[in-house]
């Protein structure tokens, strides 16, 4: 079946940049998302792109996408505390169905 | 505008017993789905409603999972009987249409654990 792939962890000190990088297989992906978790809560939805775009910007957040290599980033700048949660990547086709990845843990110390 | 409800939040079950989840989508949201979050990793779509009919449920272990939106508006998931396996958090979500870009709006979910 088709896959969504993202690193499980990554660790970055308050006020750097975090870059969470996804991966996906689905050429006929339509749409691709970001969702943040945090502890106990549902699925926020941060920030989407057309699959015909290559960046989408949104005050911190900055997605880029690279349809040819089927690359996802979401570089979330001046990283604070309360941004610490799961990042999910996520894409879906024509018919909405939706697959999610295993989620990235974002640790940002102070 | 109020977001998908879930309840209960939490359930604690033994492995055999049945156990149910009801999900009030946002209003006027014609599409809703059921996932399962496995603790570690993304969700699962289970089975998706338009309306009130099915669309997909190819996922959904018919064999003790079972979903229902009778009236097009609330849905509510029941397993029957309940494995260890099944301990997961369960999500709904909706969105206005079908197809296209409309995103999924998610629900804060109900965690089961079964003992």
């Amino acid at each position: 079946g088709e896959d969504v792939e993202q690193s499980l962890f990554l660790s970055v000190r308050e006020g750097d940049s975090s870059v969470i990088n996804c991966t996906y297989t689905d050429s006929s992906s339509t749409y691709l998302y970001w969702y943040k978790q945090e502890p106990g809560a549902g699925l926020q939805l941060l920030t989407y792109i057309f699959s015909n775009m290559d960046m989408k910007q949104d005050q911190r957040l900055t997605v880029l996408l690279n349809k040819k290599d089927k690359h996802l980033s979401l570089r979330i700048a001046d990283t604070q505390t309360g941004d610490s949660a799961i990042y999910f990547c996520a894409e879906s086709n024509k018919d909405n169905d939706m697959r999610f990845g295993a989620g990235t843990r974002l640790t940002v110390k102070p | 505008e109020a977001g998908v409800a879930q309840s209960p939040r939490y359930k604690i079950i033994e492995k055999r017993q049945s156990v149910a989840f009801w999900c009030n989508p946002i209003s006027g949201h014609a599409t809703l789905y059921w996932y399962q979050q496995i603790l570690g990793q993304g969700p699962k779509l289970l089975i998706q409603f338009q309306n009130n009919g099915v669309v997909d449920d190819s996922q959904l272990p018919k064999d003790r999972f079972s979903a229902e939106r009778l009236k097009g508006v609330d849905s509510t998931l029941k397993i029957q009987p309940a494995k260890l396996e099944d301990s997961a958090v369960y999500l709904c979500a909706s969105s206005p249409v079908q197809g296209g870009k409309e995103t999924q709006y998610f629900g804060p979910g109900t965690r089961l654990l079964v003992l």
